[in-house]
């Protein structure tokens, strides 16, 4: 089980905006601002899309955006395109524990 | 560029031992702290090590601690992931990971990934 959660499947039609959301405790999301989310096609290795909660890595367009509001981040993708079909996953620095992923978000383009 | 290849994995059995390689060019390998990152078939990602720049700071997930050790050769641009005492719930693609020069808080690079299999 993953110590963040993410919902495990988000749809939406090309042109569309969707959300998925990320949810901790107070012991990672809660008290860091070092959420980062990244992006991964089947059998690639991920990519770095956001970090520090919600500056964009070079590569992504403004289409993507995120924000942290208390223990759950939040990313957006606007005007959904059939290349963002991937899976998104959510990480939070955590301390002690180093740092923790979200179980993942498979995105389809419907 | 910044590339990143891993290297050493394969077919182990419960028990066994496993050493893994992480080849880094195109950055100076010695001023970053690179990390281990695995996935397991079908599920998510888990941090599982991170050493610094100059090997003084070493962090482990609870997962691995006391089987994994990790560490590098700033000479030949190359991390390692000893790994020990391997369990089933060791399979895993292994990814080297790189932060970035300010801010460790976020993985910057990642490499292509190795897979390690334990299975009797």
């Amino acid at each position: 089980q993953s110590a963040l959660t993410q919902p495990a499947s988000v749809s939406g039609s090309p042109g569309q905006s969707i959300t998925i959301s990320c949810t901790g405790t107070s012991s990672d999301v809660g008290t860091y601002n070092l959420v980062s989310w990244y992006q991964q096609h089947p059998g690639k290795a991920p990519k770095l899309m956001i970090f520090e909660v919600n500056k964009r890595s070079s590569g992504f367009s403004n289409r993507f955006s995120a924000s942290k509001s208390g223990n759950t981040a939040s990313l957006t993708i606007s005007g959904l395109q059939a290349e963002d079909e991937a899976d998104y996953y959510c990480c939070s620095y955590a301390g002690d524990r180093g740092f923790v992923f979200g179980g993942g978000s498979k995105v389809t383009v419907l | 560029e910044v590339q990143l290849v891993e290297s050493g994995g394969g077919l182990v059995k419960p028990g066994e031992s496993l050493r893994l390689s992480c080849a880094a060019s195109g950055f100076p390998f010695s001023k970053y702290t690179l990390n281990w990152v695995r996935q397991a078939p079908g599920k998510g990602l888990e941090w599982v090590s991170s050493i610094s720049s100059s090997s003084r700071e070493i962090n482990y997930a609870d997962s691995v601690k006391g089987r994994f050790t990790i560490s590098r050769d700033n000479a030949k641009n190359s991390m390692f992931l000893q790994m020990n005492s391997l369990r089933a719930e060791d399979t895993a693609v292994y990814y080297c990971a790189r932060f970035p020069i300010l801010g460790e808080s976020y993985f910057e690079y990642w490499g292509q990934g190795i897979l390690v299999t334990v299975s009797s």
